[in-house]
């Protein structure tokens, strides 16, 4: 059973319009969510966290959790080319120790 | 901004030899990871590191893998004798709490011929 599940495109998105990534995770206790973002033949860099039900907004990124669903996902508004990387979900699964799970990544590509 | 720092950035090594990758974490994070990143798959725990000791390990880390904080500031990951398949980005992360996110560093590609 996969933990950590996401599509692994590519996501098409014009240039200015809003990019939906999706996650969804095995462990309905797990309790912290994270977004990572990284470019090709980059390290992962950290541009979310979540915590609680609902929305998080931070600057052209909202983060959405819904822990009953086991659902966590990612908006990108005005989408510039410069989003254009894979976006990693990443979860630490109750029982899972301290250690992040990561998905497989959603690559986003955005178009001129 | 904090970062975390890794040396070297890309190293090759012959089959069968030892390597040793190094990371220095942020000053006041208190726990340590190792991450690896075959080309084209997704990002694997490795091992974490907490108090002077390994908190957890995944499958991977066999006994061919070690991790030492040898004074205050140096996280390493000694392979000690590579096979091809350990080709991989290996990316050093650290972070100030349980449930925190994580800091990468900009990874070390190791390739094995």
């Amino acid at each position: 059973q996969k933990e950590v599940e996401q599509n692994s495109g590519p996501l098409s998105v014009p240039e200015g319009a809003i990019a939906s990534l999706n996650c969804t995770y095995s462990d309905r206790g797990s309790q912290s969510f994270f977004w990572y973002r990284q470019y090709s033949g980059k390290s992962p860099e950290l541009i979310m966290s979540i915590y609680s039900n609902g929305d998080k907004e931070d600057g052209r990124f909202t983060a959405q959790l819904n822990k009953a669903s086991q659902y966590v996902s990612l908006l990108i508004r005005d989408s510039q080319p410069s989003d254009s990387a894979t976006y990693l979900c990443a979860v630490f699964l109750t029982g899972g120790g301290n250690k992040l799970t990561f998905g497989t990544g959603t690559q986003l590509k955005v178009e001129l | 901004e904090p970062e975390v720092t890794q040396t070297p950035s890309h190293q090759v090594t012959q089959m069968g030899q030892e390597v040793i990758l190094r990371c220095v974490p942020i000053s006041n994070h208190l726990y340590f990871y190792w991450y690896r990143q075959i080309l084209g798959q997704k990002v694997e725990f490795l091992v974490s590191f907490y108090n002077n000791e390994i908190s957890e390990k995944s499958e991977i880390f066999d006994d061919q893998f070690s991790v030492e904080r040898p004074d205050g500031s140096n996280f390493t990951l000694k392979i000690r004798s590579t096979k091809l398949e350990d080709s991989a980005m290996y990316f050093c992360a650290s972070s100030e709490g349980e449930g925190k996110g994580y800091t990468f560093g900009s990874g070390t590609r190791l390739t094995v011929v």
